[in-house]
């Protein structure tokens, strides 16, 4: 199956900067990728997704582009806001027409006003 | 939608007693995933279903644990006899797989086991 590797946190970052978690993987094919976040005591909720290359995933002013040619799928927003701050994981769907996800170790992200 | 529903919310055990975990997928999903994370060890899958169907049970960490799917819309996670290393927090998903891959998860079950 495919792997991940994931940006290691923690990050700290000012309410208003811009912010990028980057992420790669091992594939087989073109799996779909996905961003989950998860906010302290909760479940991971999905972010965004794309299906296949080139594609730009993008909500709440988060996006992700599939890059075929580097296996990556990074994310990023603009201006992060204080309600931002939680863990976020990259998770590329483990093999073309695989059933399972492949989580990365996760990145905690942490805004200060 | 209500969502991926899990039940109990938080469960405090004795080392030793039998704990039974819940959850009911989204209507419609066909696949079905328990996960458990911790710090240490992170996000972890357990056992996945398919159609009702087990698929995948090799992160089922011993035979102490057992996963069952009667039915599309009611999975359970047991755990006999329980000890304190399987203090963690359990999620379940559910997802589409016939039309998409995304994963929904509920909100978890806290299981604290002294």
């Amino acid at each position: 199956g495919n792997s991940v590797t994931q940006m290691e946190g923690p990050v700290t970052l000012s309410e208003e900067a811009f912010l990028t978690i980057n992420c790669t993987y091992t594939a087989t094919g073109y799996p779909s990728l996905f961003w989950y976040v998860q906010y302290p005591g909760e479940g991971l909720q999905l972010l965004l997704k794309a299906t296949k290359a080139d594609d730009k995933g993008s909500n709440k002013g988060f996006e992700a582009t599939y890059r075929k040619e580097t296996t990556s799928f990074h994310l990023e927003k603009g201006s992060v806001q204080v309600s931002d701050s939680a863990v976020y994981f990259c998770a590329p769907q483990a093999g073309a027409g695989s059933y399972q996800l492949t989580f990365g170790k996760g990145t905690k992200l942490s805004v200060i006003p | 939608d209500a969502g991926v529903i899990q039940s109990p919310r938080h469960e405090v055990t004795e080392m030793g007693q039998e704990v039974t975990l819940r959850c009911k997928p989204i209507s419609g999903h066909n696949s079905l995933f328990w996960y458990r994370q911790t710090m240490m060890r992170g996000l972890e899958l357990l056992i996945y279903f398919n159609n009702n169907v087990p698929i995948d049970d090799s992160g089922m960490p011993e035979d102490r644990f057992s996963a069952k799917m009667p039915n599309a819309s009611f999975s359970t996670l047991k755990i006999q006899p329980s000890e304190p290393r399987d203090s963690a927090v359990y999620f379940c998903a559910s997802s589409p797989t016939t039309k998409s891959y995304e994963q929904y998860f509920g909100p978890g079950t806290r299981l604290t086991v002294t």
